[in-house]
């Protein structure tokens, strides 16, 4: 079993619409929780961090379920911008630094 | 920008050839990571450094070592390249974000072996 599972996609959405992005992790002991943005042939990117309480930035809200071990990204008002691959990413502190694990990614693509 | 560069960008090579990409930061960070990213797998890491000449290895860490002798630079070696090392490299540096601890990547580098 992989220790970040997300649904690969693509989804294909029109613009305007709502999309929501689930993850799944493995270790109880992950101790904080991310998405990143990752455009096509490009670095992954922080696009926010998710906390047990759920937060929101802009149209994207976080949400987090430790007793699930699940985390989700749901994306309000989609743009063509938003068109890229999404990762859930969760961080086990170690001895050596933060130990970030990667999700595969969930691609989105945001469609006229 | 997290101030991070990666060099070379791209890079065509042969098999059994050695190859070194490096890392470069301005951020004065202590912590530094290498990843390949390959399609199926994610993210993976394959060496951390936490200091200057302090590095450890990652869970990919077959075929490669890794140097330290600044801070601001950190060294990825393929002493004799393969053909599974065809990837995208990346390299990463600890940052904080809102209080959490989280990392920072470079631009990476495509690596195609021949």
């Amino acid at each position: 079993r992989k220790e970040v599972e997300q649904d690969p996609g693509p989804f294909n959405v029109p613009e305007g619409a709502t999309v929501a992005f689930n993850c799944t992790y493995s270790n109880s002991a992950s101790q904080s929780f991310f998405w990143y943005r990752q455009d096509c042939r490009k670095e992954p990117k922080l696009l926010m961090s998710v906390y047990s309480s759920g937060n929101e930035d802009g149209r994207f809200t976080a949400q987090l379920n430790r007793a699930s071990q699940y985390i989700s990204l749901l994306i309000r008002d989609s743009k063509l911008s938003d068109s890229a691959t999404y990762l859930c990413v969760v961080n086990i502190r170690t001895g050596g630094g933060n130990k970030l694990t990667f999700g595969t990614g969930t691609q989105l693509k945001v469609e006229l | 920008d997290a101030g991070i560069t990666q060099s070379p960008r791209h890079k065509v090579t042969e098999t059994g050839t050695p190859v070194t990409l490096r890392c470069h930061q301005t951020e004065n960070h202590r912590y530094m990571y290498w990843y390949r990213q390959d399609p199926g797998h994610g993210l993976r890491l394959i060496h951390y450094s936490y200091g200057v000449k302090d590095t450890d290895k990652g869970e990919v860490s077959d075929g490669y070592s890794v140097s330290r002798s600044k801070t601001e630079d950190f060294l990825l070696t393929l002493e004799s390249a393969t053909s599974s090392q065809t990837s995208v490299y990346f390299c990463a540096i600890s940052g904080i974000s809102r209080g959490q601890e989280t990392q920072y990547f470079g631009p990476g580098t495509r690596l195609l072996v021949l």
